[in-house]
């Protein structure tokens, strides 16, 4: 089970703001980070925990191993504002329940 | 360009079946597997099942297991989830995805709909 937080986070454009997800269990690194805008298909930003994938804006980043994972966005942009979903892929691929980040 | 495009909306009954499909595009579908995630209106994401694009072998998450059945045909690079005995819990948005070291790729979306 990943369990994530908080469910929501009011920022505005330019802070910097953290999700974080636990597992139950030490996953290693296997841990996604997936951004999902209304009505679309959710977009992978990170995999294997911290490996940022091509195309991906540097303000995102992955930390942590085991049971502890955060994504951290340096400076917020007005494309941001979405939902935010962790997932490991351990025995099987467990989403958190989902962050929605809106603007203050 | 690589992609995965999905079959159209559906309607169904309770108690009936669906069965969805995931075309894919611009790549070796054999190389790579292919989830099955769904997300309830205004819900989270729920992961259903994968299948090994080359070999077939398939795993389920505990929920789904023994009513959700997820195959493939190479020939058409095509992948199914087929899901049996629909309530209206099952109403959702049914997406297929790539896996390549996450979910890289995904299909746009089927919307399942089961209501009398």
């Amino acid at each position: 089970r990943m369990t994530q937080s908080p469910s929501s986070l009011a920022a505005s454009i330019g802070d910097r703001v953290s999700v974080t997800c636990r597992a139950s269990e030490d996953i290693g690194n296997r841990v996604s980070w997936y951004q999902q805008k209304p009505g679309k298909a959710p977009k992978l930003l990170i995999s294997g925990a911290s490996s940022l994938l091509s195309g991906v804006p540097s303000r995102f980043s992955g930390s942590g191993s085991g049971t502890e994972f955060t994504l951290t966005i340096g400076s917020l942009q007005p494309d941001d504002f979405a939902t935010y979903y962790c997932q490991h892929s351990f025995t099987s691929w467990t989403f958190g329940q989902g962050t929605r980040l809106e603007i203050k | 360009q690589v992609q995965l495009v999905q079959s159209g909306p559906e309607v169904k009954k309770p108690g009936a079946s669906v069965k969805v499909s995931c075309k894919a595009s611009g790549y070796a579908f054999s190389n790579f597997p292919i989830h099955w995630v769904r997300q309830a209106p205004g819900q989270s994401l729920e992961w259903m099942g994968w299948i090994n694009g080359g070999n077939g072998a398939t795993r389920y998450s505990q929920k789904f297991q023994g009513r959700v059945t997820i195959t493939r045909d190479t020939s058409a690079s095509t992948a199914f989830l087929e899901m049996n005995s629909l309530t209206s819990e099952d109403t959702a948005m049914y997406f297929c995805a790539r896996q390549m070291r996450g979910l890289d790729i995904w299909g746009q979306g089927t919307l399942v709909t089961v209501s009398s």
